[in-house]
């Protein structure tokens, strides 16, 4: 069964230093693992993807994540924290075998930048 | 504009009430979803649909009800017995399973902005 966890609910950083969110996962097969951000009263939009062909994903926003087959973890990192980048983000998994489409999410990770 | 449309944007509803959410898509994707977003508990699956008159249940569906009658849309109704209501509805859709050799397993979902379910 494929399950993911995000390590932290609540992160701080202040406006221009690094960010890091992390996200551990299980999954008996090859897994597709996707990073989304919410913001407030608004719908999920896709922010990267990961479909095996490099480990190393560049996303929206000056965003990217790793992913390390050995440590289960997908961490998405940005090297400069804006504004608005303050919303929720959530790492997700796709269901194996993957013809359903089926996605499960992580519980969510709040980011708050202070100026 | 090519996207996803659920409506209302807020709802309030009544005790005991049955309500509907609607879905629509213009994306032309085949698969169609419904979430429920509560604080601190991500999204959970409440029903999803693969193609035109079917639909399969998810994690929590008890109290829920849908409908694919067209591609373009999935409505979801809340009934009465759906004990616990008040929540974030997401709709969200993907290309699909019909799309010949492709492997779903990289395919990302498209969401609309939500319905916020109060229950008064």
């Amino acid at each position: 069964a494929q399950s993911v966890t995000q390590l932290d609910s609540h992160v701080s950083v202040s406006e221009g230093t690094p960010v890091l969110l992390r996200c551990n996962y299980s999954s008996s097969y090859s897994p597709s693992l996707f990073w989304y951000v919410q913001h407030p009263n608004k719908g999920l939009q896709l922010l990267l993807k990961y479909t095996s062909a490099a480990t190393l994903v560049k996303g929206i926003n000056g965003f990217e994540a790793e992913f390390k087959k050995s440590e289960t973890s997908f961490h998405l990192t940005k090297p400069s924290a804006h504004m608005s980048d303050a919303a929720e983000y959530f790492c997700v998994v796709s269901v194996a075998p993957s013809n359903t489409g089926k996605l499960i999410f992580g519980q969510g990770t709040t980011l708050q930048v202070k100026p | 504009d090519g996207g996803i449309t659920q409506s209302p944007k807020y709802l309030f509803r009544k005790e005991g009430q049955n309500v509907t959410l609607s879905c629509e898509q213009n994306l032309n994707h085949d698969a169609m979803y419904w979430y429920r977003q509560d604080p601190g508990q991500g999204l959970r699956l409440i029903y999803y649909s693969q193609i035109v008159n079917d639909f399969q249940k998810g994690d929590i569906a008890e109290g829920y009800s849908v409908s694919r009658e067209k591609k373009e849309s999935f409505p979801l109704t809340v009934t009465s017995a759906q004990k616990n209501p008040t929540a974030f509805y997401l709709c969200a859709t993907a290309i699909g399973a019909l799309v010949p050799h492709r492997d779903l397993g990289n395919t990302e979902a498209f969401f609309g902005q939500g319905t916020r379910l109060t229950v008064v």
